[in-house]
């Protein structure tokens, strides 16, 4: 059974930084795109990045290009998301979400992070 | 980039049926997309992806009161003997050369 949990949500002061983690089973991560995609109350679900499978191509949403990192640890079969000089705009809901085998549409969910940007 | 349009409310009674729709923009009307469920606290949970023509593949465990469909731009997802637990939000998603993108969610109530 596929299961993958988030941790590392939290509140954080504007300019600073957080790590998201998500612990996959029931398969292999690296060899699946991975991705985390964020929600707001406000703008829904918006996709943030992606890592692919096997040689671990990366690619960012423009709004967080920059500032976020994506990676993953083979050894721990966990998935990272490296969030630097967050805003008030970052506060939302991350999910850590596998793609299909063809990466096109997000074929598992995680139950998500709470990340708030506050001073 | 395609854009998916969604209304934001439905509604219907217990045991009834309901469809959903989402509508690609202009020049996107061969694209396939994806249907999500995210019920009250929870993360979503994939539903099933519809193509063009109207084919549908669903997810594990997904009960056969779910259906889709398409029609020209139009992709549908049918909730049949609707049961309290479909209250929910649901998502249509489809994806780029490199982007993904989602619609703005329709909120089912189940009267």
């Amino acid at each position: 059974e596929v299961q993958l949990v988030e941790s590392g949500g939290g509140l954080v002061q504007p300019g600073g930084s957080l790590r998201l983690s998500c612990a996959a089973s029931g398969f292999t991560l690296s060899s699946y795109a991975m991705n985390w995609v964020r929600q707001t109350p406000g703008k829904g679900l918006e996709w943030v990045s992606v890592l692919s499978g096997g040689g671990g191509t990366t690619d960012y949403a423009d709004s967080v290009k920059g500032r976020f990192t994506i990676s993953r640890d083979n050894s721990k079969n966990t998935l990272y998301l490296q969030m630097n000089s967050l805003r008030a705009e970052d506060t939302a809901v991350y999910y850590c979400a596998k793609l299909d085998d063809y990466d096109y549409y997000f074929e598992y969910w995680g139950q998500g992070a709470l990340v708030t940007v506050s001073s | 980039q395609p854009v998916l349009t969604q209304s934001p409310s439905a509604s219907a009674s217990l045991g009834a049926s309901v469809k959903l729709t989402c509508t690609l923009s202009s020049g996107h009307s061969s694209y396939a997309i994806a249907w999500h469920q995210q019920q009250p606290e929870k993360g979503p949970r994939y539903l099933m992806r519809v193509d063009s023509d109207g084919s549908h593949t669903k997810g594990d465990g997904i009960p056969d009161r779910f259906s889709g469909s398409s029609s020209g731009a139009d992709r549908y997802l049918t909730i049949s003997s609707l049961q309290s637990v479909d209250e929910a939000d649901y998502y249509c998603q489809t994806w780029g050369t490199g982007i993904y993108v989602f619609g703005t969610g329709t909120k089912v109530t189940v009267l």
